[in-house]
């Protein structure tokens, strides 16, 4: 079983639909949580941090923490053109504060 | 504040040859990351420095790789010899030290082509 698991898409949404990204990780007591964005051929952009249970806005992202069932979700609102990138999840646990990648999910939002 | 910066950018070598990626995290942050990210992955931690001290070097091939950060702030990840399998893009981050909060702010990275 992978540690941090990702649906690798394409994910592909119309815009301003929501889109809705997914993620489950391996360790139990992982204590924070990240999403970041990465354009191809760029460098991987934090956009969301989440480090309690429940759900954190920020602009058009929320992202979504449920540490019983091991999982975090991003939320997208009124996508655009330009959310099309891949989405990395992150989770870091407390053996070593050593971060784990997911291999990301691809989103394309079709104009 | 300036963000991570790395050089080069990209580098092309044969295999068997050395190679050698530089990195100066954002000011202030104590910790610095290099990983490997392979087309199609999410980055893969190579090392790990607090300050200039190693906290994670677990997933760093040492036969052939290694990494230093003199004086807690630049840090050089060096390749000896390259193999194919090398061939990636090298990502520099950093972040405040912190055992909880630990917000990893990206460089450019170095694509590697090893031919």
């Amino acid at each position: 079983q992978k540690e941090v698991e990702q649906n690798s898409g394409p994910l592909s949404v119309p815009e301003g639909a929501i889109a809705s990204l997914n993620c489950t990780y391996s360790d139990r007591v992982s204590q924070s949580f990240f999403w970041y964005r990465q354009y191809s051929g760029k460098s991987p952009e934090l956009i969301m941090s989440i480090y309690s249970n429940g759900d954190k806005e920020d602009g058009r992202f929320t992202a979504q923490l449920n540490k019983a069932s091991q999982y975090v979700s991003l939320l997208i609102r009124d996508s655009q053109p330009s959310d099309s990138a891949t989405y990395l999840c992150a989770v870091r646990g407390t053996g070593g504060f050593k971060t784990i990648f997911g291999a990301g999910t691809r989103l394309f939002v079709k104009a | 504040e300036a963000g991570v910066a790395q050089s080069p950018r990209y580098k092309i070598i044969e295999k068997r040859q050395s190679v050698a990626f530089w990195c100066n995290p954002i000011s202030g942050h104590a910790t610095l990351y290099w990983y490997q990210q392979i087309l199609g992955q999410g980055p893969k931690l190579l090392i790990q420095f607090q300050n200039n001290g190693v906290v994670d070097d677990s997933q760093l091939p040492k036969d052939r790789f290694s990494a230093e950060r003199l004086k807690g702030v630049d840090s050089t990840l060096k390749i000896q010899p390259a193999k194919l399998e090398d061939s990636a893009v090298y990502l520099c981050a950093s972040s405040f030290s912190s055992v909880r909060y630990n917000e990893q702010f990206f460089g450019p990275g170095t694509r590697l082509t090893v031919l």
